[in-house]
């Protein structure tokens, strides 16, 4: 069975300052990576994906995560923080060997990191 | 386009009633994913419809139910509550397609008493 650790609970960083949130998964085969950010009575917004290709994966809002099958991790960074990006972010693996079967939907996250913004 | 549309966003209950949710997709979007969100369980897959079938079910009690309509509307059934399933559910839609990502909507709100 695949899994998802995010090893901090919590980030502070001032604003401005550079920002990496780590994510380490388990899966016996090629997995489809994924970051969405939470905020506050919101749902989910995908933030960048991995399905195959180039293991640097730019995504929205200045967001960028890379992807190291040898260390199995996909940490997401981003260079300036700005206020706005204080939110609960959330690493989650997909299961590609089952996208036949649409199963791909079925992902597992991550608990999460709370990242808090300094001014 | 409008978004991912879940009701009610908020919702009280007591132990041993049942609850609907409802979620209507975006418009297009014919698969359907539920996710229960808690404090010490974080996300977890409930189940997934597509073209009204259950396509695909994670680890929850048969309590939990689920069916989806011929427009693709959406809607998951809890019987029996307990205060654990307190959580916030997410609904999310996407196409079908290998590369198709989840749009998710703002979520309902339960709470159990």
């Amino acid at each position: 069975a695949q899994s998802v650790t995010q090893p901090d609970i919590h980030i502070t960083v001032s604003e401005g300052a550079s920002l990496e949130l780590r994510c380490n998964y388990s899966y016996g085969a090629t997995p489809y990576l994924f970051w969405y950010v939470q905020s506050p009575g919101q749902g989910l917004q995908l933030l960048l994906k991995y399905f195959s290709g180039d293991t640097l994966v730019q995504g929205i809002k200045g967001f960028e995560a890379e992807f190291k099958r040898s260390q199995s991790s996909f940490n997401l960074r981003k260079p300036s923080v700005h206020w706005s990006d204080a939110a609960e972010y959330f690493c989650a693996v997909g299961a590609a060997g089952l996208l036949v079967s649409g199963s791909a939907r079925q992902l597992t996250f991550g608990s999460g990191t709370q990242l808090t913004v300094l001014p | 386009k409008a978004g991912v549309t879940q009701t009610p966003r908020y919702l009280i209950k007591t132990r041993g009633q049942q609850v609907t949710l409802s979620c209507s997709p975006i418009s297009g979007h014919r698969s359907v994913s539920w996710y229960q969100q808690t404090p010490g369980q974080g996300l977890q897959f409930l189940f997934e419809y597509f073209s009204e079938t259950q396509r695909n079910k994670g680890n929850f009690p048969g309590r939990f139910s689920g069916r989806q309509f011929s427009n693709s509307r959406s809607e998951m059934n809890v019987s029996t509550l307990e205060l654990g399933d307190s959580a916030l559910y997410l609904c999310a839609s996407s196409l079908e397609g290998l590369n198709e990502k989840l749009f998710f909507g703002s979520g309902t709100q339960l709470s159990v008493l």
